[in-house]
């Protein structure tokens, strides 16, 4: 069980476009959904958290105008990376946590390369 | 301010033994975790500690000393797969997740 996936597993777009990103928990429902990023050798860097039905909470530093969170339903939260840009490539991780257990789900992670 | 420190980089034989350890600084305290991850994946879940002591589970264990803001993880009979970075997390009063930087162990033969 728990389990959390990702979609898509890579992808490579051109400067100045629109990626988005899918995250589903395929078998729990998710009260909390988190979106991470990683660059290489380095630890995960928490972006946003973001709540069913509720606007996304961002980190410091993170342009909410440029990564827009959807968490539309229990099951699926969304990572729009706008105007992308090469220093934008990276490697990004959801993970989902259900209320009363404090573990989080990982999903297997999207590495975004924009060229 | 949050902090977590665990070394960057160890190295261990078949076989044997490492533990890695990890110490915490946060503002409130709901547990600390650790998660194992592979190059180029997501991190995978180790273990859970809240309370004080040890928590063994086959070949991974880890312990907590809540009084001391430190944590270790103890692998045994190392296997070349263990080869991963190995990743500290403190939960805070918030519910939120500090990480460490992580410590990548590298298992020669």
């Amino acid at each position: 069980g728990a389990v959390v996936s990702q979609h898509p597993s890579w992808v490579i777009c051109k400067s100045g476009t629109s990626v988005k990103i899918e995250c589903r928990s395929l078998d729990f429902q998710a009260t909390t959904m988190f979106w991470y990023r990683q660059f290489p050798k380095q630890s995960l860097m928490l972006m946003a958290t973001s709540n069913e039905g509720s606007k996304a909470t961002y980190e410091q530093g993170v342009e909410k105008d440029k990564f827009l969170i959807n968490h539309a339903s229990l099951t699926l939260s969304t990572l729009t990376v706008t105007s992308a840009h090469p220093e934008d490539s990276s490697f990004y991780i959801c993970s989902a946590h259900t209320g009363g257990i404090y573990e989080q789900y990982f999903g297997p992670g999207t590495r975004l390369t924009v060229t | 301010g949050q902090n977590i420190d665990q070394p960057t980089e160890m190295t261990a034989t078949e076989g044997a033994i490492v533990q890695i350890n990890c110490t915490y600084q946060t503002s409130g305290f709901n547990g600390l975790f650790w998660y194992q991850q592979h190059a180029g994946e997501a991190p995978t879940f180790l273990s859970y500690n809240v309370l004080d002591g040890l928590e063994e589970k086959g070949r991974f264990s880890s312990f907590l000393s809540r009084s001391k803001g430190y944590s270790y993880l103890l692998l045994k009979e190392l296997q070349m797969k263990d080869s991963a970075s190995y990743l500290c997390a403190a939960m805070d009063s918030n519910y939120q997740l500090i990480w460490g930087a992580g410590t990548k162990l590298i298992i020669k033969p």
